[in-house]
């Protein structure tokens, strides 16, 4: 069973606290995504990884930076957390695309952030 | 970046209904993904679709992919009250070669199936 695991269900900070959101993947996928979820807004990317140590903005990239330090992990990083940062984090891993299947991207169960 | 327009926004049904969702783009996809989110959890993948034409199966859910390369709907039927949650159809533009990996999602579907 394919499995990406993020470290927290729910998580509240302080307003200026870094945080530090980790996602794990078990099935040796080299693209890692960082996506927020708001009501209305969908799923927006916030940075990608398609390699150790690669990454590429996504949509949504400012007040947020990524570590993707091996292969199996992907971390998102919020320098100095704010109130409007509030939002549902869903990381997410894929093989890429080649042209050919198994390119399916599978999700974490998702980290409910709150900054207070 | 690419846009994937997904329709309806929402869905009151009566258990028992057949639900059709679509997802239309102006440019071409290489795959079209098909994901059900239930609240406060994150998506799981329902269909994956890989040949223009395809048409596949998954239980009561059926999904295609257009001939044009791009639209997908996504048809479940004799629904039941588990079938609540959000849809999400997402895609692999046809520019997806090189670093360029980003994978596109509608903004989903709120289906609401009352007993």
């Amino acid at each position: 069973d394919v499995k990406v695991t993020q470290s927290s269900r729910y998580l509240v900070k302080r307003t200026g606290e870094k945080v530090f959101l980790e996602c794990v993947q078990d099935m040796d996928h080299e693209n890692m995504f960082w996506y927020r979820q708001d009501p209305g807004l969908g799923l927006r990317l916030i940075y990608f990884s398609y390699d150790v140590k690669m990454k590429e903005k996504g949509d949504i990239p400012e007040g947020y930076s990524v570590s993707r330090e091996k292969k199996e992990r992907f971390s998102l990083i919020l320098e100095s957390a704010s109130t409007n940062q509030t939002s549902m984090y869903l990381c997410a891993s894929s093989f890429p695309w080649r042209g050919y299947l198994n390119t399916e991207a599978f999700f974490g169960q998702g980290t409910r952030l709150t900054v207070v | 970046g690419q846009q994937l327009n997904q329709s309806p926004q929402s869905m009151f049904i009566q258990e028992g209904e057949d639900v059709s969702m679509n997802c239309t783009s102006s440019s071409i996809f290489n795959t079209w993904l098909w994901y059900k989110q239930d609240p406060g959890e994150g998506p799981v993948l329902l269909i994956a679709l890989y040949k223009a034409g395809e048409l596949t199966s998954n239980g009561r859910l059926t999904a295609q992919f257009g001939i044009t390369r791009k639209d997908s709907f996504l048809n479940i039927s004799a629904s039941i009250p588990s079938d609540v949650g959000i849809y999400f159809c997402a895609g692999w533009p046809m520019n997806s070669g090189g670093s360029n990996y980003k994978l596109t999602f509608g903004k989903g579907t709120l289906l609401t199936v009352n007993p």
